[in-house]
């Protein structure tokens, strides 16, 4: 089973609208970690969460992580098409040098 | 400011053919360094990380190998391509941490 749950799988929604993206585990998280990808490019690092209940905001976008340290959300306002791709959330989860890494969430924003 | 760079952007290579994916870091010593590759609905897979020069770790049993032969180059190799190595290679880094920082990454399509 995937150690790291990542929903939804895929969101569509209109310019201007709010949305949240999930990210779940099954394991106590040591670290948790946003990023936005386009299609056939690299990696673009949005923000890292290590504190549990610990808050993070940049420009339009927050991320959260729980109190449990095991759910992380992601939280766009005001979307925009500049906002469109794949995110996805990346775990430390005590393993040593590696992050674990959810299926992404696929972003389309329509004008 | 670090950088990193991955080459080639796209490869098409036959079956049975070598390969050989370099990575290079700039502006960091000692480095963390990883391979990984996303596939289409699977997310991102760890392959190797290295922790030193010469110091591989493999994720996984696979056609590839990695090498580290200086500190901040960490080379992605394989004697003889499969149809099913092709993907979306990624190389990244990290420094004191577990959180990577991504390259623009390779498309490798065997064919």
């Amino acid at each position: 089973s995937q150690e790291l749950e990542q929903s939804p799988q895929s969101l569509i929604v209109q310019e201007g609208k709010n949305l949240t993206i999930n990210c779940t585990s099954s394991k106590t998280l040591y670290g948790l970690y946003w990023y936005k990808q386009k299609y056939g490019e690299g990696l673009i690092f949005l923000m890292m969460l290590q504190k549990g209940g610990e808050e993070k905001s940049h420009e339009k976008i927050t991320a959260k992580l729980d109190e449990k340290k095991q759910q992380s959300s992601l939280h766009i306002t005001a979307s925009q098409p500049s906002h469109a791709g794949i995110y996805l959330c990346g775990a430390d989860m005590g393993s040593n040098y590696k992050l674990t890494f959810g299926k992404g969430t696929l972003l389309t924003v329509n004008p | 400011s670090q950088t990193i760079h991955q080459w080639p952007a796209t490869l098409v290579q036959p079956v049975g053919s070598p390969l050989s994916l370099e990575c290079t870091v700039e502006g960091t010593s000692n480095p963390n360094l990883y391979w990984y590759r996303q596939a289409a609905g699977r997310g991102l897979q760890l392959l190797f990380y290295s922790v030193g020069i010469g110091q591989i770790s493999s994720e996984v049993p696979q056609n590839l190998s990695a090498s580290r032969p200086q500190d901040r180059q960490f080379i992605l190799s394989s004697k003889k391509l499969l149809l099913s190595d092709s993907g979306f290679y990624l190389c990244a880094w990290s420094v004191g941490g577990v959180g990577a920082f991504f390259g623009q990454g390779t498309r490798l399509t065997v064919v």
